[in-house]
């Protein structure tokens, strides 16, 4: 699968829409972008996914580059239960899955 | 329950005691994956069952770490002669199918700490 590269760390302004990237130069074209995301003592959680085409469903949106290079979370109007660390995810399409995580970025909500 | 649940949530193990970490997968569920996930670090793979069959158990970190799924539903992973480095929390999720785009769903986990 892919490499994928997120910042460690971003902040957001409660109400305020939280954008969060993450580049996977080395896609190919039957690997798919996956995002999840673990809140404090909790499991991770999936998010969205997908292929090229931007995706939205009632967490999250998903925008990915032409290019697929290169991808954002997006988290329209960010609360404080959003404070997470988020994971973007490739892999490749169908097949035997299992999730691999990298360290992610940790989100902060604040007020 | 609806969801994967784990037990026990919190466990404390004097370093050489033998440990077992119980996973109760979503019923139905033919995958099932255990991770560590060491304080301030993403989930590290150990282990892969699909129904029964243990299919990759590359993971685990050494021939100390044991997990078995029997009867194709509940999975323990057991800790042989705990070392203070097994101390983080341990992940179990679960997913209808093998293959496809099916979500994992994640228990809570179990925390471990070996004194």
């Amino acid at each position: 699968d892919a490499k994928t590269t997120q910042p460690p760390s971003m902040d957001c302004a409660e109400g305020r829409a939280a954008n969060l990237p993450c580049n996977h130069s080395t896609i190919s074209g039957n690997e798919y972008v996956y995002w999840y995301r673990q809140i404090h003592s909790q499991g991770p959680q999936y998010i969205i996914h997908g292929l090229k085409n931007n995706e939205t469903n009632e967490m999250a949106s998903l925008i990915i580059t032409e290019d697929r290079k290169s991808s954002t979370l997006i988290l329209p109007h960010a609360t404080l239960r959003d404070t997470a660390v988020y994971y973007c995810i490739v892999r490749i399409s169908g097949g035997s899955y299992i999730p691999t995580f990298g360290r992610g970025t940790s989100l902060i909500v604040h007020p | 329950g609806a969801g994967v649940s784990q037990s026990p949530r919190y466990k404390v193990a004097k370093r050489g005691q033998d440990v077992a970490l119980r996973c109760d997968p979503i019923s139905g569920h033919v995958s099932l994956f255990w991770y560590q996930q060491a304080l301030g670090q993403g989930p590290e793979f150990l282990t892969y069952f699909q129904n029964e069959a243990q299919l990759d158990k590359s993971g685990l970190p050494s021939d100390r770490f044991f997990a078995e799924r029997p009867e194709g539903s509940v999975s323990t992973l057991k800790i042989q002669r705990t070392q203070q480095e097994d101390s983080a929390v341990y992940l179990c999720a679960s997913r209808p199918q093998w293959t496809g785009h099916t979500e994992a769903f994640f228990g809570q986990g179990t925390r471990l700490t070996v004194v």
